[in-house]
């Protein structure tokens, strides 16, 4: 089975922070993906990588960055934190195929900013 | 702006009976896909219907997909508590290489 690992599933951090979220997959998947989940509005994507160095802005990048060093890992990172960041983030990987492949994604980071 | 729009929003019935969820599109797509995620976990993929499909079937989970209408649904028949839970629909765009598009989901309780 595919596992997607993210590296807390609670954090708590300053406004003003630089923060990190780490999403690491041990399925060899070419695509990874990081979306924020918020009552109300669904899942909506922030940023995705489809290979090892490379980046592509989804529907809501402002505020974000990201970092794809490593093929199976793929960090999220909120330059200066703010209060409106304070959410769900969910990482997903899937296979690079042209499409009809499902996403797996891992268990989610809730984030609060103080 | 979203592109599926899932419907009920939530559902509330007894074990054992059948549930179904709807969800709406706006555009063309190459498949659609349902997930599930239990309260305070991540997604898991339940199901995939291409867009040249009609109907597919797993397990107690039934997918219909009407592309004319842009609409699908989703019965989970003979229901359980263990389905209680949200589940979400989403969209694979023809130009969308790869990138899902999520509905808002529906929050589905099963009540013993």
């Amino acid at each position: 089975d595919v596992k997607v690992t993210q590296s807390s599933r609670y954090l708590v951090k300053r406004t003003g922070e630089k923060v990190f979220l780490e999403c690491v997959q041990d399925m060899d998947h070419e695509n990874m993906f990081w979306y924020r989940q918020d009552p109300g509005l669904g899942l909506r994507l922030i940023y995705f990588s489809y290979d090892v160095k490379m980046k592509e802005k989804g529907d809501i990048p402002e505020g974000y960055s990201v970092s794809r060093e490593k093929k199976e890992r793929f960090s999220l990172i909120l330059e200066s934190a703010s209060t409106n960041q304070t959410s769900m983030y969910l990482c997903a990987s899937s296979l690079f195929t042209g499409g009809y492949q499902p996403q797996h994604f891992g268990d989610g980071t809730r984030l609060s900013i103080l | 702006s979203q592109q599926g729009e899932e419907d009920p929003q939530a559902l509330s019935i007894q074990e054992g009976e059948n549930a179904t969820m709807n969800c709406s599109y706006k555009t063309s797509i190459n498949n659609l896909q349902w997930y599930r995620q239990n309260s305070g976990r991540g997604l898991v993929h339940l199901i995939l219907i291409r867009s040249n499909e009609r109907e597919k079937h797993s397990g107690r989970l039934r997918v219909t997909l009407d592309t004319s209408k842009k609409s699908s649904s989703l019965l989970i028949t003979a229901s359980r508590a263990a389905d209680t839970a949200s589940y979400f629909c989403a969209t694979d765009l023809i130009q969308g290489a790869q990138k899902l598009v999520f509905g808002q989901g529906t929050r589905l309780t099963i009540n013993p």
